[in-house]
This record gives structure tokens, sequence and C-alpha cells, in this order.
């Protein structure tokens, strides 16, 4: 079955520690994943995807085939990073996402 | 340039009514996704367009689902008989094609089913 799992429906940090927000999926073919990002009263917006390895605001996200794991991360969190996270999987030929429930990032001052 | 919009922004309405929702893609864009977002769930993918084709119906929860898209240009995702389980805020996203291309989202439709 086609499955992305974000356990942590909150999670609250201070300004400057690190972030890592965990992500998990079930997938039998060759993954494409994505983290999108949802800022208060704006749309939703993709934040990175894996196959560009690119580093987006300061978060990293690197995908791990052998733990199926697709962790977003961030050295120093900013009270701006304040969203909802969600990851995505692109199944296939399908076009379709599908994505995890969400993990809310509060940033405290 | 302008990004994709839907509406109504907000729609409340009766059990057993039939509603029917409006997403305007990117001027361009081929492709046209419609999600589902019911309260402390993630998004749930309903119906893919590429053109005005729906290669990808399967996750139309119920034949009381339907969807239909003009051309390359805006679609009508069509509830009847809505049920209180459909309350939900129901997303579009649009993007060049298929592929590695980003998806665009909308801003929602909050449907209320009372």
């Amino acid at each position: 079955a086609q499955r992305v799992t974000q356990p942590e429906k909150l999670l609250s940090v201070f300004k400057g520690a690190p972030v890592e927000l965990k992500c998990n999926y079930s997938y039998s073919g060759s993954p494409e994943l994505f983290w999108y990002v949802q800022y208060s009263r704006q749309r939703l917006q993709l934040l990175l995807r894996h196959i560009s390895r690119e580093s987006i605001k300061g978060f990293t996200a690197d995908l791990n085939k052998g733990e199926t794991s697709f962790h977003l991360k961030k050295p120093f969190a900013q009270e701006e990073d304040s969203a909802m996270y969600y990851c995505a999987l692109r199944a296939g030929a399908t076009n379709k996402l599908i994505f995890g429930t969400g993990t809310l990032l509060a940033v405290q001052p | 340039g302008a990004g994709v919009s839907q509406s109504p922004s907000n729609k409340v309405t009766e059990k057993g009514k039939d509603v029917e929702l409006r997403c305007d893609p990117i001027s361009g864009h081929t492709a046209l996704y419609w999600y589902r977002q019911r309260l402390g769930q993630g998004l749930e993918f309903l119906i893919y367009f590429q053109g005005n084709s729906a290669p990808d119906k399967s996750g139309l929860p119920s034949d009381r689902f339907s969807a239909e898209r003009t051309g390359e240009s805006v679609s009508t995702l069509t509830i009847q008989r809505t049920q209180q389980e459909d309350s939900a805020v129901y997303l579009c996203a649009s993007s060049p094609g298929t592929g590695f291309y980003e998806q665009y989202f909308g801003p929602g439709t909050r449907l209320t089913v009372t």
C-alpha cells in the first residue's frame, strides 16, 4: 500500500534550536518525495523535493531508502518557520500526490 | 501572473443538496488535480485531469462525486446529495504537465454540510 506517515501532529521548539520533522513512506516502486508547507493564511506551496537535493530556507531532506524515510531538517529554527508541513509521495505514473497528515511546527521566541 | 483560483471560498449547504465547486487553473497548465482535506487528516487525492480527460478517478469516494473539465481550463467538482461527512476543504492544483512538474495549489473551498 502507498502511505505517508508523519508521526508528530505538533512540534514545538525554541528559536535557534535544531528541527527535524519526521516522514516515513511505504511504496513498492521508486519513490519521488516532497515537502509542502502552508504558512498561516497562505496556500499550500512546495518547499523542496528529493530529486533536487537542494536547501530551501535552510531546510534539507535526504531520502533514505533503507529506512523509507524523508525527514526534514534545519539546524537553527526561525520564528518565521512556524507553519504546517506536509510530506508527500508522488505515486509513480499516476502523478497524484499522497500526503501525510502534517506536522505543525511552532517556533517559540 | 495569477495563481490557481477557486470559488466559492466558503460554502454552507444543507444535507441532501447538491453543490458545485469551481477551479480555475493557471493558464497553460494541462494537468489539474482535486484533493480533499477533512479535519485533522491529510490531503486525499480525488481526481486528476490531463487536458479534459480524467485518466485517474480512483480517489472519488462515491458515485455522488463527479468532476469535469472544459478543455485545458476551468474544472467543476460536483457533489450530489451531500452528507455531513463531505464537510472538508476541497483543494485544486494545476501543473504545466505530468512528470516532474510542481503542483500549484489554490486557496481551497471550505464546504460545511449541516
